[in-house]
């Protein structure tokens, strides 16, 4: 069975500074990787996916992501935070033999301060 | 091409009902999944409909069921509503490949249950 854990439920950053929201999975077999972002009373939008082809991956809104297998990790940055991005954010992760299902993380909620 | 839809966007109902939530993935996407979305638990897996076929289950009662239509709309059903059952429900579609699950979803509905 595979699982994501978010470390930090919230983070707060000032508007134009590093937004790093950190996330790690555990996966007995290689892994695809999401970072899905969801805005109040939204759905879930991709932001960017891990699919082996390369370990640093770019995504959308200026996102991107590393793989790092030796640290089973998959954290999420941004160079300069924007007040647009104040959102949740949920990594999640897609292994085995387990048909349509994302396994998700428990969410960081990201706020963003002028 | 249009996102995936779902109606209705809110619902209250009370104890004992039943409730119907429907949902319309994107053209050309054969697979539905279905997720609750609860403050205390997070984003858990409910199943996932692939050719009218229910793939993969997830760890629910089986007060909640499924179903997906020929031209891949999927209805998903929950008897005997707790209060517990309050949460937003969140359909996803896909082409159905796997382990590359990459989904796309919907903007859920809100159900309350009182």
């Amino acid at each position: 069975a595979q699982s994501v854990t978010q470390l930090g439920s919230h983070v707060s950053v000032s508007e134009g500074a590093l937004v790093l929201l950190r996330c790690n999975y555990s996966s007995s077999v290689p892994p695809y990787l999401f970072w899905y972002v969801q805005y109040p009373n939204q759905g879930l939008q991709l932001l960017l996916k891990y699919t082996s082809a390369a370990t640093l991956v770019k995504g959308i809104n200026g996102f991107e992501a590393e793989f790092k297998k030796s640290e089973t990790s998959f954290h999420l940055t941004k160079p300069s935070a924007h007040m647009s991005d104040a959102a949740e954010y949920f990594c999640a992760v897609s292994a085995g033999t387990s048909y349509g299902k994302l396994t998700f993380g428990q969410g960081t909620i990201l706020t963003v301060h002028p | 091409k249009a996102g995936v839809t779902q109606t209705p966007r809110y619902l209250i109902k009370t104890r004992g009902q039943q409730v119907t939530l429907s949902c319309s993935p994107i053209s050309g996407h054969r697979s539905v999944s279905w997720y609750q979305q609860t403050p205390g638990q997070g984003l858990q897996f409910l199943f996932e409909y692939f050719s009218e076929t229910q793939r993969n289950k997830g760890n629910f009662p089986g007060r909640f069921s499924g179903r997906q239509f020929s031209n891949s709309r999927s209805e998903m059903n929950v008897s005997t509503l707790e209060l517990g059952d309050s949460a937003l429900y969140l359909c996803a579609s896909s082409l159905g490949e796997y382990p590359n699950n990459e989904q796309f979803f919907g903007p859920g509905t809100r159900l309350t249950v009182l």
